[in-house]
């Protein structure tokens, strides 16, 4: 059984680019949460999606935007890159918002 | 406000030692979850438990223990026989009722390194 994985690994982008990032949760799990961590500080909640809609959102500018697609898999795309935005994004999966989640193994973005 | 603090950001044991990390939280929904996780230096963080709120019973598995006290707000995690391995950034998370079920709040983590 697979777990969440996520692509790409890493990725390096110059300010101002855009950016789009995937994620495939686990077998069997419906929701898919998209969290950014910082060097040294906790995952911040971005957003989380159900039934191809974004359900709740974090303290993150519209820039950061994201899609689930009919399969649970999910996008996170970046416009207009700001050196600050390069952290560890991390994916997680659920089967209900109620139950753990999961999570990928991240995409390391680094903004030059 | 914080809604989960970690206070202690480094933690270092020498190996069979027992370390304790804490875990302090705030909300006022009756009903929450609080979770533990556990990222090594890949990064990926992986699950160790969840507690609902209204379960407030001591749980053990293996060398790993918890204790929830409500009265406190606290949630700490014990591990026992410390190993090397169990070396990495512990992290506490809580997810409240109402609107954002399902959004985790996460502490800043407790580096813990187990010296052989």
């Amino acid at each position: 059984d697979a777990g969440v994985t996520q692509s790409p690994t890493h990725l390096i982008k110059t300010r101002g680019q855009q950016v789009t990032l995937r994620c495939s949760p686990k077998s069997g799990h419906d929701t898919v949460s998209w969290y950014q961590q910082a060097l040294g500080q906790g995952p911040q909640f971005i957003f989380q999606y159900y039934e191809e809609e974004e359900r709740q959102r974090g303290n993150f500018p519209d820039r950061f935007s994201g899609h689930q697609f009919p399969n649970y898999s999910s996008e996170l795309n970046v416009n207009a890159l700001l050196l600050g935005d390069s952290a560890l994004y991390l994916c997680a999966s659920s089967k209900t918002a109620t139950y753990e989640q999961y999570f990928g193994p991240g995409t390391r973005l680094t903004v030059t | 406000a914080q809604k989960v603090t970690q206070a202690q950001t480094e933690i270092s044991v020498v190996e069979k030692e027992d370390v304790t990390l804490d875990c302090v939280y705030e909300t006022r929904d009756t009903t929450y979850y609080l979770f533990w996780y556990k990222q090594p230096p890949s990064g990926e963080l992986v699950f160790l438990i969840r507690r609902n709120s209204f379960d407030e019973q001591n749980e053990i598995s293996g060398r790993y223990s918890w204790n929830f006290q409500k009265s406190t707000s606290s949630f700490n995690f014990t591990i026992t026989a410390s190993q090397v391995v169990d070396s990495a950034v512990y992290f506490c998370a809580l997810s409240e009722g109402g609107s954002t079920l399902g959004r985790l709040y996460f502490g800043r983590g407790t580096q813990l390194t187990v010296w052989p």
